[in-house]
């Protein structure tokens, strides 16, 4: 069975402009989870997205969205970027929200110069 | 979510069992004890997971005390594969608990 995959692995971008990170759950999962780990500050929790909907955000601006779609495949969508958004990007699945073990993807590392 | 304490680092030799410790001693009755790894660079891996019975699977051993102040992740034959920082979390399943938080961790180095 195919874990959580993500994608790009990499992805280099300049100050100000946008970035699309993309996710798929593992087979039957309906919830995504998006963090963010920059070096020395650890998992920091982004968003939360379950059956297509949106269900809690952590404390970062507006400027990270995402979206989760009918496959429950998801988005996160990084505007303006800023040099310390500089980070691994991880997204974690869950069977059903809150609950359940969460079963993380690889992570796209994102450089902002 | 109850606070746990790790080592900072430990070393392994190779084939040999690999004990990590975590101290959580204010956990409360409905908190479970998670193990996770993370591989320089990689996703987190879970490992495994218990509420009050020691559990294994084909990754680990985790094993609890009877307090359950205190739990021990055992990987049975280490390889260097195995070198990673190690997270113990204790995490309430219920209700709207959604987010992991992971503190230092232990960095486990499996030397040849």
């Amino acid at each position: 069975e195919a874990g959580v995959t993500q994608s790009p692995t990499h992805l280099i971008k300049t100050r100000g402009q946008q970035a699309t990170l993309r996710c798929s759950p593992i087979s039957g999962h309906t919830s995504v989870y998006w963090y963010q780990q920059a070096l020395g500050l650890g998992l920091q929790f982004l968003l939360w997205y379950d059956e297509g909907e949106e269900r809690n955000r952590g404390n970062f601006p507006p400027r990270f969205s995402g979206r989760q779609f009918p496959n429950y495949s998801s988005e996160l969508n990084v505007n303006a970027l800023e040099l310390e958004d500089s980070a691994l990007y991880l997204c974690a699945s869950t069977i059903t929200g809150g609950e359940e073990t969460q079963y993380f993807g690889p992570g796209t590392r994102l450089l902002v110069l | 979510d109850a606070k746990t304490t790790q080592p900072t680092s430990m070393d392994c030799a190779e084939g040999r069992a690999a004990n990590l410790p975590c101290n959580h001693s204010t956990i409360s009755g409905n908190e479970y004890v998670y193990w996770y790894r993370q591989i320089h660079s990689q996703g987190p891996q879970y490992i495994i997971h218990g509420l009050k019975n020691n559990e294994t699977n084909e990754m680990a051993s985790l094993i609890i005390t009877e307090d359950r102040k205190s739990s021990t992740l055992i990987l049975p034959h280490a390889t260097l594969r195995d070198t990673a920082v190690y997270y113990c979390i204790v995490r309430f399943l219920g209700g709207s608990n959604y987010k992991l938080t992971f503190g230092k961790g232990t960095l486990l180095t499996v030397n040849p």
